[in-house]
């Protein structure tokens, strides 16, 4: 089966510096979506993106994140200047054009702000 | 706004006994539900949905609009079962999911 890679699995960081998460989607899917986890709570939606802009994101996703897709094959999250709240699992996940597509999840990044 | 309950955090079985993990939501209109499974050190893997009214791995899941619930059930827990479980709800197709915080299921021999 198709995989959604995500890279670094585990990124620790400054607080106040800028991070950048990257997800290779599968290749014919159109549909990308980042989610994340802060441990031990529920896995929460922060952006979906489609024709190379955001069509949703949640309050969570506020200025200081963006998310890209600066060619062909990676989609990537950018956290501008973190914060100690922002370490949580990141997870990134795609699908195809039909509106039931499944949704694929990367393994995830595991981000630690010190 | 749409709500997934997922109200047990933990839930432990011997191998054989049926299990049951309880998955309660609200939203007004017609959703889609999701079992979602994450096993130790994986990423998560869509388990099966509603709409597909299909047996994965020996689990079912029935939507009963009336209670608002999606429990997930198997007849005959297995030790590879064992794993963190999220239920997610989605409001319309291709829009995002709303998880719930989730079920880890143990299945002791």
């Amino acid at each position: 089966e198709p995989e959604v890679t995500q890279t670094p699995s585990h990124q620790v960081t400054q607080m106040g510096q800028e991070v950048i998460l990257r997800c290779v989607p599968i290749s014919n899917h159109l549909y990308f979506y980042w989610y994340r986890q802060i441990l031990g709570q529920k896995v929460e939606f922060l952006v979906s993106f489609y024709n190379n802009e955001i069509s949703e994101k949640s309050e969570i996703f506020d200025d200081q994140f963006s998310v890209e897709r600066p060619d062909g094959s990676n989609f990537t999250l950018k956290i501008r200047s973190t914060k100690l709240e922002d370490s949580a699992m990141y997870f990134c996940a795609s699908r195809g054009t039909g509106g039931r597509e499944k949704l694929f999840f990367g393994s995830g990044t595991q981000l630690s702000v010190l | 706004a749409q709500r997934v309950t997922q109200p047990e955090k933990l839930l432990s079985v011997f191998k054989g006994a049926p299990v049951e993990l309880k998955c309660n939501y609200s939203y007004s209109g017609s959703p889609e539900l999701f079992w979602y499974v994450q096993y130790s050190r994986q990423r998560l893997q869509l388990l099966l949905r509603h709409i597909s009214r299909e047996s994965i791995k020996g689990f079912t899941a029935d939507l009963n609009k009336g209670e608002t619930s999606f429990h997930l059930k198997k007849p005959f827990a297995q030790e590879e079962d064992s794993a963190m479980y999220y239920c997610a709800l989605r409001e319309t197709s291709g829009s995002r999911l709303t998880f719930g915080e989730g079920t880890q299921l143990t299945v002791n021999p």
